[in-house]
Parts: structure tokens; C-alpha cells; sequence
């Protein structure tokens, strides 16, 4: 069981918008921790896809997007494409644990 | 550019130990921690831990029990190793080992493609 909750799955059609939720607790998200998001292809590495809660590295396009708020945050994904299948990971930092942690993941599937 | 090349995938049988390496470059190798991040098969992502490439210092995730899972470094050829022992069938996994972002020591921006070891008898 993850210290971050992801739902398992979400779906969406080529063009739609599709929301990622990533529920923590008042030792990570509620600390004032950041989150990243991460997206691993199949069968590849995960690769980063949000910093520091909002921020999207070089190269990223500006349909993926991200929230946090409280305990929890979201990723956003515009213009859904079909390369955009994929597993995404929400990932901050526990001081409870003392470490890193990481969501479930969230299969994204486009119809 | 920043590069982790990790070494080859492994088979191993129930009770050996195993050694995985991690050769960085690109970038000063001492400037930058190294983590281990775990994927069993199916499964999601699992922060082992990561090594201060400066002092030599390992943090290990609360998660790991007992000292199966060794940290070390070989800064002379810019390299990280991850050695898990005693190995059980459950250790089958994806190790990659990760660098993080500067001055973001827990965002993962640079990652390794991954060594996969397979326990079984």
C-alpha cells in the first residue's frame, strides 16, 4: 500500500482532457513537501514530467500540467495523444518515513 | 550529457547476492547523490534509498529490513553499486538508480534504463 494513493486506471480519447489524482497526508503533501510526476512508457524509464508541484522540465510539452493543493494534487494531461499511453507516478518527500516516496501509479489508457 | 549506464541483467538462484553498477557520466560525479529505486514485475516504483557520492554516506528507505541491501561507491571510476544479498525469489525487480535534479535532492530527473535480476531456482 502506497503512501501516495493514485486510482489504479483512467481513459480518455485522442483530443480529451484526463486528470490524475494523487492523495497524501499531512506527512508529505500537508508538510508542504513538493510532488513530481513521472511518466514511464512501456517498457521504458521513467522519465520527469513535473517538478516543484508546477514546473515542467525542458522539452515537456505544455499539455501535461499539474496542481497541488493541501494534501493532494493533480496532473492534467490536454490534447490527449495515443503516445501518451503510458504509467504515471506521483512522487514527494515523507518525514515520517524519513525518504522519498511514490504513488501506485495511474495506468492512462487512450481509447 | 548525463548519462547512468547500468550493468546487464542478472540470474540468480535463492541465497546468492548480486552486484549491480551504475557508471556516471557527464557530469562531476561527486556534486550529485545517487539513488535506487526498485520495480518488481507489474508493480510500481519503490525508492530503495540513495548514497552521498561525496562522503560515501548511505540512506537507506525505512521499508528495507535488515542489511540485504548495500550501498557503495567507487568515485575513481565515477561508479554507484547497489548489492542486495541473501536473495529471495520476491527480490525480482528493475533496479535503476536515479540522479536527482540540482540543488532538488529528491526529484529524480536523470535515470538509468534500469537492471533487471531475476531470482529463481
Amino acid at each position: 500500500q502506497s503512501v501516495l494513493t493514485q486510482p489504479p486506471s483512467v481513459s480518455g480519447a485522442p483530443g480529451q482532457r484526463v486528470t490524475i489524482s494523487c492523495t497524501g497526508s499531512s506527512s508529505n503533501f500537508g508538510a508542504n513537501y513538493d510532488v513530481q510526476w513521472y511518466q514511464q512508457l512501456p517498457g521504458k524509464g521513467p522519465k520527469l514530467l513535473i517538478y516543484d508541484n508546477t514546473n515542467r522540465p525542458s522539452g515537456v510539452p505544455d499539455r501535461f500540467s499539474a496542481s497541488k493543493s493541501g494534501t493532494s494534487a493533480s496532473l492534467a494531461i490536454s490534447g490527449l495523444q495515443t503516445e501518451d499511453e503510458a504509467d504515471y507516478y506521483c512522487q514527494s518527500y515523507d518525514n515520517i518515513l524519513s525518504g522519498s516516496v511514490f504513488g501506485g501509479g495511474t495506468k492512462l489508457t487512450v481509447l | 550529457q548525463v548519462q547512468l549506464v547500468q550493468s546487464g541483467s542478472e540470474l540468480k538462484k535463492p541465497g546468492a547476492s548480486v552486484k549491480v553498477s551504475c557508471k556516471a557520466s557527464g557530469y562531476t560525479f561527486t556534486k550529485f547523490s545517487i539513488n535506487w529505486v526498485r520495480q518488481a514485475p507489474g508493480q510500481g516504483l519503490e525508492w530503495l534509498g540513495r548514497i552521498n557520492t561525496n562522503t560515501g554516506n548511505p540512506t537507506y528507505a525505512q521499508g528495507l529490513t535488515g542489511r540485504r541491501f548495500v550501498f557503495s561507491l567507487d568515485t575513481s571510476v565515477n561508479t554507484a553499486y547497489l548489492q542486495i544479498s541473501s536473495l529471495k525469489t520476491e527480490d525480482t525487480a528493475v533496479f535503476f538508480c536515479v540522479r536527482p535534479m540540482a540543488q532538488r535532492l529528491n526529484t529524480f530527473e536523470y535515470w538509468g534504463l534500469g537492471t533487471l535480476v531475476t531470482v529463481s531456482s
